[in-house]
């Protein structure tokens, strides 16, 4: 695709409740990154993938968190059992390869947990 | 792993004028951008920049690898230049972001 592109935009879940939320990548990029960035906060790493391969889970916040790669292509960060301390925006970027190109970032899905 | 500092965290500006953020980096670094986070919340890309001198427009930036900094100079500000400017560099495979410079361009 032209862009990164995120599913949803918007997501409002209660408390409890499982979430995924996708990211499609630019075409041809094989390293792909989660963030979290919290109201008014900066970027927390949570994970990236080179092609399906996930080397660093170790900023997954919680065992709740999961994330996968298919096909070097579409990502999925699945939350479990959402807290609302899990409420944040959720970006994606992806790059040619790993650490040592340009990254492009999604417009993020902004997670709220009531 | 490496710490990345951004100064000064907030900078109110008057339209017109020319300012300078800073980037530090605790350890040595595969590459280094500079994003501008605009009020909705989308990441635009402003520089790659590993090392050396690059300028687009009113905008340029300066990193100095070997020092362990980057400069992103922003001359004739605009109030549409208002948001928060991030750097991020990248070792090991990731990439670490600074807490940003929030920047106020008044009218």
């Amino acid at each position: 695709g032209a862009g990164v592109s995120q599913s949803p935009s918007n997501k409002v879940t209660e408390k409890g409740k499982d979430v995924e939320l996708r990211c499609d990548p630019i075409s041809g990029h094989t390293a792909l990154y989660w963030y979290r960035q919290s109201l008014g906060q900066g970027l927390e790493f949570l994970i990236y993938f080179q092609g399906n391969s996930a080397p660093d889970k170790s900023g997954l916040p919680s065992d709740r968190f999961s994330a996968e790669r298919t096909g070097g292509s579409v990502s999925t960060l699945t939350i479990q059992r959402t807290q609302q301390e899990d409420s944040a925006v959720y970006l994606c970027a992806s790059s040619f390869v790993q650490g040592g190109t340009e990254a492009f970032f999604g417009q993020g899905t902004r997670l709220t947990v009531v | 792993g490496i710490q990345v500092e951004q100064s000064p965290p907030d900078l109110i500006l008057q339209e017109g004028a020319n300012s300078t953020l800073r980037c530090n980096f605790s350890d040595s670094v595969n590459n280094l951008q500079w994003f501008h986070q605009n009020p909705w919340g989308q990441l635009i890309n402003l520089f790659y920049i590993p090392s050396g001198t690059k300028q687009n427009g009113r905008l340029s930036a300066t990193t100095v690898a070997t020092e362990r900094y980057s400069l992103l100079y922003i001359s004739s500000s605009q109030t549409t230049d208002s948001g928060v400017y991030f750097c991020a560099a990248t070792r090991d495979d990731k990439i670490i972001f600074g807490k940003g410079t929030r920047l106020h361009i008044l009218p």
